[in-house]
């Protein structure tokens, strides 16, 4: 199984400031036929399903706010929130469908300091 | 829009069977998608337990593929989940979810508890 660890396990942002949190496998999810890497990022708010914020590690999903921005390749990437809101209080999971078992990370919580 | 919907109950006695149930609605279940299951438990996290193409094609999580049996029901618009031989350890709230671009829709879970 491909491993999935973020760091860190939690995040303390000032309104408006940037959030980053990592996500590392342990081996590369980058696709030799399509140059694309298989990594995910889900947003979950207390006592909600997780919501998809990324795929193909930099694609916003559809009606996501530009401030949440995905980056890196291989086996290192990150989720970016360029400027926290309130509503951005969550925990953040990244995920890689590359090869099954899709495995998830850990999490980062992101709270307001 | 596309919606899912689990249902089942929410306690299950040890050694016993969950069954659960993921109405789709708002797409067909023929399209080119995964129809999938994740757990979640404080414990263990997000855990993917296995998928199914509408073809009846599934893929199951190694770790739990011995108790696993995951079927589909196109006319019903519908897939279940069947785990056997439950312990406390499968007690968590179980999501149905579309595979499509990544875990694109989810439904709002379904708690269960493995308890006598």
């Amino acid at each position: 199984d491909i491993v999935m660890t973020q760091s860190p396990d939690s995040l303390t942002v000032s309104l408006g400031e940037r959030a980053t949190i990592n996500c590392r496998t342990n081996q590369s999810v980058l696709s030799d036929s399509n140059y694309q890497n298989y990594i995910a990022w889900y947003q979950q708010k207390p006592l909600q399903s997780p919501k998809l914020l990324i795929y193909w590690a930099s694609t916003r999903e559809s009606g996501v706010p530009d401030r949440f921005s995905g980056s890196g390749s291989g086996t290192d990437f990150t989720l970016t929130i360029l400027s926290l809101q309130a509503e951005d209080v969550a925990i953040y999971y990244c995920q890689q469908y590359f090869s099954s078992p899709w495995t998830f990370g850990q999490g980062t919580k992101v709270e307001i300091k | 829009q596309v919606r899912l919907q689990e249902s089942g109950p929410g306690l299950v006695k040890p050694s016993g069977t969950l069954s659960l149930t993921c109405v789709v609605s708002g797409v067909s279940m023929s399209s080119s998608n995964w129809w999938s299951w994740v757990r979640q438990s404080p414990g263990k996290g997000l855990e993917w337990i296995g998928e199914i193409f509408h073809s009846g094609v599934t893929k199951y999580n190694p770790s739990l593929k011995s108790r696993v049996t995951i079927s589909v029901e196109k006319s019903k618009s519908q897939y279940s989940l069947h785990l056997r031989s439950v312990t406390a350890a499968d007690s968590a709230v179980y999501y149905c979810a579309r595979r499509g671009k990544a875990l694109d829709v989810w439904g709002i879970g379904n708690a269960v508890t493995v308890s006598s």
